[in-house]
């Protein structure tokens, strides 16, 4: 079945510490997005990558980084640079004819130890 | 910059009441309009969208009409049932479409009492 996986579930984070989130698309998707999730907050776009080897920063990219070496992952890293990562992550991609209707992972829950 | 502003929840039905979630949005040009729902523990999932004024977006019975002139595109169903009970999300992609991400509302908890 196409679509897209995000691992772990579940992560903590301990002080000082980069955590990577992984995010793999079987979709043949060229666009890919990493959101943040807080309760109240609706979804605000951290990166996102329109082609291989390319990302922009979103809204809030500010204590992350991303990567786009491969087509199908996207990984995102949480860097001790973050001090307040608590949260639930969403990936997300999109085709490119259509780059508005996005499709979403399961989410990562992190949480700070 | 593009915004949108939904009804805060949660908003607590009883089962086979009607259902509206109110959504207003503002954006330059001619976005495209979703509505995404998100069950507990899960992503997000599109429920409907609406490209152009006065499209009407459909699926498994609710439904939501762009309206330019209102800028609103409001959710509703006749007829709610338990298992809509889930968070829903209010998007925009502007003119140039959505390739830098989608602008999100708040978010709708919506709870169907049997």
């Amino acid at each position: 079945d196409g679509g897209i996986t995000q691992s772990p579930k579940y992560l903590f984070r301990k002080e000082g510490q980069n955590v990577t989130l992984s995010c793999e698309q079987n979709l043949n998707h060229d666009a890919m997005y990493w959101y943040r999730q807080d309760p109240g907050q609706g979804l605000r776009l951290i990166y996102y990558s329109q082609i291989v080897n390319d990302f922009q920063k979103g809204d809030i990219a500010e204590g992350y980084s991303v990567s786009r070496e491969k087509k199908e992952s996207f990984p995102l890293t949480v860097t001790s640079a973050q001090k307040n990562p608590t949260a639930f992550y969403l990936c997300a991609s999109s085709t490119g004819l259509a780059k508005n209707i996005q499709y979403f992972g399961a989410g990562t829950r992190l949480s700070v130890l | 910059g593009d915004s949108v502003t939904q009804m805060e929840g949660p908003v607590t039905l009883s089962e086979e009441a009607f259902l509206t979630i109110n959504c207003t949005y503002t954006a330059t040009g001619y976005p495209s309009l979703f509505w995404y729902v998100q069950y507990p523990g899960e992503g997000l999932q599109l429920l409907l969208k609406a490209t152009k004024a006065d499209d009407k977006g459909s699926n498994k019975g609710f439904e939501a009409t762009y309206r330019k002139e209102t800028t609103s595109f409001h959710l509703e169903k006749g007829s709610v049932q338990v298992s809509d009970s889930a968070v829903y999300f209010c998007a925009l992609s502007d003119t140039g479409g959505g390739a830098d991400g989608l602008t999100f509302g708040k978010g709708t908890h919506l709870i169907i009492q049997p």
